[in-house]
This record gives C-alpha cells, structure tokens and sequence, in this order.
C-alpha cells in the first residue's frame, strides 16, 4: 500500500521561508508531486520530483530524497495568497496519484 | 498547461434522485481520468481510474454500483452518483493525464463538483 506524512499546519509571516516535510511509504516509486488547493478550489500542480535533489521553480522549491523517502516543498517569500493546502502526493508501481493528507498553511501579515 | 473543464461546478438534489457529473479534457486527449472526493478539512481520496474504452477500476471500498464512471471518449469521463444519499454530499474531482505524461506525476485537474444531497 501507499501512505504518506505530512503536517497538518503550518504557520508563518509575510516574507518568510516554510519548509513543508513529507515522508512517504509505497509499493514501488515514480515520484512525488506537490500541489496547492485554496478553499474551494480544485488542486494545482506545483512540482514534480523523480530523482534525488532539489527542484527549483520561482519562489517554490522541492526536494526529494529517494533513499530516505523523504521530500519537502520550500515556500520563499512568502505571500499573503500563498495560504492555501499543500498536498504531497506519490506515483508508486500502480500509476496512481495517492495524496497525503495536506498541510494548511496560513500565512500572517 | 492542459485544461480540464468539470460540470457542473454546484448541484444540489433530492435525496434518492442521480447526479450525473461530466468532465472534459479541452485542448488534450485524455486517455486516463482519475474521480477523486473530497470531504471539508480532508484529502483528496482516489474513488477510480478510467481508460477510454474499457471499465473503470475502483478503489477499495468505493461502490461501482452507485459510482458510474463512464469513459466513451478520449475528451470525456462522466460519474453519475446513483440513488443519492446526504452521506454522499462531498466534492467531486476529475483529473487527467496526457498519455505523453504518464509517469510525470503531473495531473490536470477540472474545477470540482460540490454535491449537496438533501
């Protein structure tokens, strides 16, 4: 089965940098995905990450460290709309996207 | 990036009565659709995988029966929740992903139906 970890909330300022963690369990490994979800809307793609290392796009980074089933989405410069759910979200031997169960950041003036 | 358009975005019914939900790949062909639900403050949870032209493939604990999922085209995926309960008050994902994109973890998602059964 499949089975990922990550914290519920997180909390930050304006300007600041949050580092969202996810540990994962799968059958078999593609990747893993992050997300975004504000209230109300459906998921947007953030990143993709299949091999170790750190992926770099804008203010948002993420990093995967396959041996340690390990990664981690990097927020910089962090802005009042970027309060929002994040999912972490793995390929493993079935094809499917399971998603964990989100982080809530919320990001205060 | 790929559009995914979902219909519609809001319905609400009797209970008892079939909400059928259409989601439609726009400028892609889709040749997998993923149907997601999402209950307030949760995940996002796999109900089940349809390719174009054969059965869908549901996840565990998901009732094929009341859940029909549909995939006649290489642009469209309807569910239609049958005989509706106010349990299944939820939101409804579709997502697809191209067949040049099957091992990128990148999935498109459609807008999202809130389903209201009273």
């Amino acid at each position: 089965g499949q089975s990922l970890e990550q914290p519920s909330e997180v909390t930050a300022v304006e300007g600041a940098i949050v580092q969202i963690n996810c540990t994962y369990q799968t059958s078999g490994f593609y990747g893993l995905s992050w997300y975004q979800q504000h209230d109300g809307g459906a998921p947007t793609f953030l990143s993709y990450n299949a091999l170790d290392g750190l992926e770099e796009t804008g203010r948002f980074s993420s990093f995967l460290s396959r041996s340690d089933s390990y990664g981690y989405l990097l927020l910089q410069e962090l802005q009042m709309k970027d309060s929002a759910s994040y999912f972490c979200a793995v390929i493993g031997n079935t094809g499917k996207l399971i998603f964990g169960q989100g982080t809530t950041l919320q990001v205060k003036p | 990036g790929a559009v995914v358009s979902q219909h519609p975005s809001r319905v609400i019914c009797k209970s008892g009565t079939s909400v059928k939900i259409e989601c439609r790949s726009l400028d892609f062909q889709a040749t997998t659709m993923f149907w997601y639900r999402q209950f307030p403050k949760q995940s996002l949870m796999l109900m089940a995988t349809s390719n174009e032209g054969s059965k869908a493939t549901y996840e565990q604990g998901v009732e094929k029966d009341k859940f029909l999922i549909n995939h006649a085209s290489l642009t469209l995926s309807t569910l239609t929740v049958t005989s509706a309960h106010p349990e299944d008050s939820s939101f409804y994902i579709c997502s697809a992903r191209t067949s040049g994109r099957t091992g990128t973890g990148e999935l498109f998602f459609g807008e999202g139906s809130r389903l209201t059964v009273l």
